[in-house]
């Protein structure tokens, strides 16, 4: 079975600053990769999904941006981090109808 | 989805006593429904799934049942426990490369 991995687990960011999560997989090929935000107390918001290298469909017009460099690494960024960019973010992945499977996630505090 | 901004709804059982949450969900050519518990400070944890051929399935003290009729989800926990607290999300997925769609979520809180 897969196992995804997040880094950093917990980030505190200047608004303003440049931001870089990480999420990789293991323990599949050809995964579909998935980013979420939930802030605290909510339900999950897609930001984007990615079907395969180079391909990121977004799902939130925002300030951040998704890439996939190599078949499972998903990675997501932002160049200036605003305040309401602040959350619990989600690395996910599955094949297609096989379960979706989250990984650890990493709390992100923007002051 | 619509439901991310909203506060969570809540579900207060008696530990030992059975749980039932419910889901409603949107697509009636969804064809895959997934359970997910999710601890304070931790991703979705996978529960039980069904596929839209089937009603019912039973897992280690949890059951999920499937209405097609009136697009209905309720995973059931049987005797439920301290360690049962948790907001609780249901899933449907489409088609295999469509993202999974999110209910709203439910936090269920089990009194000792």
């Amino acid at each position: 079975s897969q196992t995804i991995h997040q880094w950093p687990a917990t980030l505190v960011q200047p608004v303003g600053s440049p931001l870089s999560l990480e999420c990789t997989v293991e323990g599949t090929s050809n995964p579909n990769l998935y980013w979420y935000r939930q802030a605290a107390g909510r339900g999950l918001q897609l930001l984007f999904y990615s079907v395969g290298i180079g391909q990121i469909s977004s799902e939130v017009p925002q300030n951040l941006s998704a890439s996939r460099p190599q078949d499972r690494q998903f990675i997501l960024s932002s160049k200036k981090l605003l305040l309401s960019d602040s959350g619990f973010y989600l690395c996910a992945c599955n094949r297609g109808l096989d379960t979706q499977y989250f990984g650890p996630g990493t709390r992100l505090t923007v002051l | 989805g619509e439901s991310v901004g909203l506060h969570l709804p809540t579900l207060s059982v008696q530990e030992g006593d059975n749980s039932i949450i419910n889901c409603a969900y949107s697509n009636s050519a969804s064809d895959y429904f997934i359970w997910y518990k999710q601890e304070s400070g931790k991703g979705p944890q996978f529960i039980i799934d069904i596929r839209s051929n089937m009603d019912k399935r039973q897992g280690q003290r949890v059951t999920v049942l499937l209405n097609k009729t009136v697009k209905h989800l309720s995973l059931q926990i049987a005797a439920t426990q301290p360690g049962d607290s948790a907001v609780y999300f249901c899933a449907e997925n489409l088609s295999g490369n469509t993202p999974l769609v999110f209910g709203k979520g439910t936090r269920l809180s089990v009194i000792a």
